[in-house]
């Protein structure tokens, strides 16, 4: 059972817009959520991540919007750039009981920005 | 700093036979956790590490077992490999135990393919 979904699996952005990928959860009990980004050949590096007790995060280009009622959060990418082209992933962790600190991965989403 | 090393890179496998992969975890880190990364989708977590001990495990058989060594660094031994093992096999790394809150660090994975 997949514990986050993420959509689109694809997505193609020309330079200079805007990139947005959404995740959804189940489980209430999760506290806190990552994105990370994957170059090929490399592993995944944390980009932005958010706790529940706040609606929206900004890093730079990179902001996490949190709607803890609809249960989802999504990653938007400001002037995206052809750099930014790579596979982003979004997570969701537990901060207490036996599973804290594993990390449930969405499918993952394969950006693309043309320039 | 080298950040979260892995080796090999690459290995090839034939069905039956056994693998060790092996991870340095980055400096000052103290818990090590191993994913499994299927093409073209999220890393699964197999299991984590702490004090020389597992302290959590994913959905994945008896035949994926693990080792943390004095210094931190770990192993992933899988044996009576199947065709389904061959994927990106990640380790990422944390300071201070487990915690969801903790920025878990990968390494570039080694790309294990059974034959």
């Amino acid at each position: 059972q997949q514990q986050v979904k993420q959509s689109p699996q694809s997505l193609i952005v020309q330079k200079g817009g805007i990139s947005i990928i959404n995740c959804a959860y189940e489980n209430t009990a999760f506290d806190y959520f990552p994105w990370y980004q994957q170059f090929p050949g490399k592993g995944p590096a944390l980009l932005i991540a958010i706790r529940p007790d706040v609606s929206e995060k900004k890093e730079g280009r990179f902001t996490i919007s949190f709607n803890k009622s609809a249960k989802q959060f999504s990653l938007h990418i400001m002037d995206s750039q052809p750099g930014d082209s790579a596979t982003y992933f979004c997570a969701a962790s537990y901060a207490r009981g036996s599973t804290l600190g594993r990390l449930y991965f969405g499918r993952g989403t394969q950006l693309t920005v043309w320039p | 700093d080298a950040g979260v090393t892995q080796s090999p890179t690459h290995l090839i496998k034939t069905r039956g036979q056994q693998v060790t992969l092996r991870c340095s975890p980055k400096s000052g880190h103290d818990t090590v956790s191993w994913y499994q990364q299927a093409l073209g989708q999220g890393p699964q977590f197999i299991f984590q590490y702490y004090e020389e001990e597992e302290r959590q495990r994913g959905n994945f058989p008896d035949r994926f077992s693990g080792h943390q060594f004095p210094n931190y660094s770990s192993e992933l031994n899988v044996n009576a490999l199947l065709l389904g093992d061959s994927a990106l096999y990640l380790c990422a790394s944390s300071r201070g135990g487990v915690s969801s809150y903790n920025e878990q660090f990968f390494g570039p994975g080694t790309r294990l393919t059974v034959l």
